[in-house]
């Protein structure tokens, strides 16, 4: 099973500010990875799917790069809405499909 | 638009059942595999089962297999997940999501159905 470890668990910024999030394979999963976003009380919301392409809808402030083990969200100027949880998804290697553990973006 | 409705969770005693079902719109159901991702409270995302576009290969998460089972009727675009011998750990909101093709991303996801197993 590949283990998807996301780091850091909680990054404080202010609006404005940029964000860059990690997720880090526990082996190589080639690009086949994807970005979620879930704010409070919601469903997960895809942000990027295959390290790099923006899914439909999506702000182009949010981009995604990586490949291999080690991958990066970065949101480059956070908006009020940007503060929730981020997750990592793999693909490459399944059953299972896994997640990371999220990383929580929270106003500082 | 795409539109995924869950329904059929509740409270239920360990060792009870449940029967989740996820109706589809907005899309050709039949051309997609279908999912199922549960999130504990206050946990993280974790993949439950995966079924293929028609209903001919069935996957699962090692923590629910041989407990659940996912199913679909693609004439009236629903899928179905059959949870038997439940344990306090299987609450949880449980997600149905489409993935952007065979098997990738999941770019639609319902609102969720909670499941509460307590005695």
């Amino acid at each position: 099973e590949i283990v998807l470890t996301q780091s850091p668990a909680t990054l404080s910024l202010s609006p404005g500010e940029r964000a860059t999030l990690s997720c880090r394979a526990s082996q190589s999963i080639s690009s086949y990875l994807a970005w979620y976003q879930q704010r409070p009380g919601q469903a997960p919301r895809l942000l990027i799917y295959d390290a790099s392409n923006r899914a439909a809808g999506i702000p182009a402030r949010f981009s995604g790069s990586g490949s291999g083990t080690d991958f990066t969200l970065t949101i480059s100027s956070l908006e009020p809405e940007d503060f929730a949880v981020y997750y990592c998804q793999q693909r490459n290697n399944w059953p299972p499909l896994t997640f990371g553990g999220g990383t929580r973006v929270e106003l500082k | 638009q795409v539109q995924l409705v869950e329904s059929g969770g509740g409270v239920v005693q360990p060792g009870g059942s449940l029967r989740l079902s996820c109706a589809a719109s907005g899309f050709i159901f039949s051309s997609y595999g279908m999912y199922w991702v549960r999130q504990a409270p206050g946990k993280g995302l974790e993949w439950v089962a995966l079924i293929r576009y028609d209903g001919s290969n069935k996957y699962y998460a090692d923590s629910v297999k041989g407990r659940f089972t996912i199913s679909r009727d693609n004439s009236k675009n629903t899928v179905i997940l059959q949870l038997n011998s439940l344990r306090a750990e299987d609450t949880a909101v449980y997600y149905c999501a489409k993935p952007i093709s065979t098997i990738a991303a999941l770019d639609y996801w319902g609102q969720g159905t909670v499941v509460t197993v307590s005695s």
